[in-house]
């Protein structure tokens, strides 16, 4: 059982090129978000999904898209890449059960130049 | 949504109790109270949730107020794998529960 798995593990932009930032799940989790986490920092909301087709803004959505096609996947789009978006990117899936606890990724380490 | 506070950091001895407080005064009776704690380099990882009732599982314990505006946390026996960053949040039921925010949470350090 993988769980959530992200990729790439590490990216190197330069400033104004878009990517896309990969997140899978197999556990058949409704729910999915993405969350950033600057240095020495805790980890802020960008957008979230409730199901497959229902996506919404969190606590800093500018400069970020996302899409849910499928229960599975939940991918982060950079559409032009500025250098305030280095950080650490964490991808979450979780039932829509508020007892059942949210499982994390690995983590995506950006830096844009 | 309700918000959660927590101090900035703490400091704990090795094999010592530790206890980490959490005040959460906006609660809503249906939101159910998470920890999470995140090892450096990690992405965060599970350690224990309750709605009302104290609760114990293999690592920590929680020990919830009477009037749910409060929580602590309790690693009954500090090791130095348990330096990280701790983190209180809340979840409520609905599409509110995919909607989870993280505050800056608590860095525990543990000395030898």
């Amino acid at each position: 059982n993988a769980g959530v798995t992200q990729t790439p593990k590490f990216q190197v932009l330069k400033t104004g090129q878009s990517m896309t930032l990969q997140c899978a799940q197999d556990m058949n989790h409704e729910y999915m978000s993405w969350y950033r986490q600057d240095p020495g920092m805790g980890l802020r909301l960008i957008h979230y999904s409730v199901g497959a087709g229902i996506t919404d803004q969190g606590e800093v959505p500018n400069g970020y898209n996302v899409s849910r096609s499928t229960t599975e996947d939940f991918p982060l789009r950079l559409l032009s890449a500025a250098p305030s978006q280095t950080s650490v990117y964490f991808c979450a899936s979780s039932s829509r059960q508020p007892n059942e606890k949210l499982f994390f990724g690995s983590g995506t380490q950006l830096s844009v130049l | 949504d309700a918000k959660t506070t927590q101090p900035n950091s703490m400091e704990s001895n090795e094999e010592e109790p530790v206890h980490l407080p959490c005040n959460h005064s906006t609660i809503s009776g249906t939101d159910y109270i998470h920890w999470y704690r995140q090892l450096p380099s990690q992405g965060p990882e599970y350690v224990i949730h309750g709605l009302t009732s104290n609760v114990n599982n293999r690592m920590a314990s929680l020990a919830i107020a009477e009037d749910r505006k409060s929580s602590t946390l309790i690693l009954h026996r500090a090791t130095l794998r348990d330096a990280a960053v701790y983190y209180c949040i809340l979840r409520d039921v609905g599409t509110n529960a995919g909607k989870s925010t993280f505050g800056d949470g608590t860095t525990l350090t543990v000395k030898p």
